[in-house]
């Protein structure tokens, strides 16, 4: 069946600007995941829903990222002003249980 | 504070033998643990877990064993095979219902060889 995708693959923006991520869970899966991942470093937590609620946002780094879900289907990660410290794959990934399934990421570049 | 700790960044062995990957934790209310393994320029793929009431599980080639005293987790892979070449990542999850954010270690790249 279908995975976990995102879109776009790649995406290099200016710092600065404004980038919209998105992420198609897997059909039935309650909880929605995002996480990034710095060069070099380890899965980092931004923020997970369920259904459309974010009971735990407690890993976004600041005011200038958020994100929403429409009911138990997409969801788009949003970056304000862009910096170069920003740059890293943002991985969504869906769940029914504590077993999560990730798509392949979105490869972000501030410039 | 990482709570989450894979200490060795990378382990190389030869094709046939054992590969042992080990993460070791501090939070003792962590009571899921999880293995996956990532390829380049791809997510991580789910590979295995294990519930904090048991201290081993097994799937074909693939073990998972848990120490809660010595918060530590282990993955066996016997034998090793060169597609088993990845990054493989230790996470483990809190009991806050059907959905847990995963909290994550820094990744043992494995190389299998010929």
């Amino acid at each position: 069946g279908a995975g976990v995708s995102q879109s776009p693959s790649n995406k290099v923006t200016e710092k600065g600007k404004d980038v919209e991520l998105r992420c198609d869970p897997i059909s039935g899966h309650t909880a929605l995941y995002w996480y990034r991942q710095r060069l070099g470093q380890g899965l980092e937590f931004l923020i997970y829903f369920q259904g459309n609620s974010a009971p735990d946002k407690s890993g976004l780094p600041s005011d200038r990222f958020s994100a929403e879900r429409t009911g138990e289907s997409v969801s788009t990660l949003t970056i304000q002003r862009t910096q170069q410290e920003d740059s890293a794959v943002y991985l969504c990934a869906s769940s029914v249980n504590y077993e999560q399934y990730f798509g392949p990421g979105t490869r972000l570049t501030v410039t | 504070d990482q709570q989450v700790k894979q200490n060795s960044p990378s382990l190389s062995v030869q094709e046939g033998r054992i590969s042992i990957l080990n993460c070791d934790y501090t939070n003792s209310m962590f009571d899921y643990f999880l293995w996956y393994k990532k390829y380049p320029a791809e997510g991580p793929t789910f590979l295995i877990s294990i519930s904090s009431i048991k201290d081993k599980n097994e799937d074909g080639r693939f073990t998972v064993f848990l120490n809660k005293s010595a918060k530590h987790l282990s993955l066996h892979i016997v034998p090793s095979q060169p597609g088993d070449s990845a990054v493989y990542f230790c996470a483990a999850s809190l009991n806050t219902g059907t959905a847990s954010k995963l909290t994550f270690g820094t990744g043992t790249r494995l190389q299998v060889t010929l």
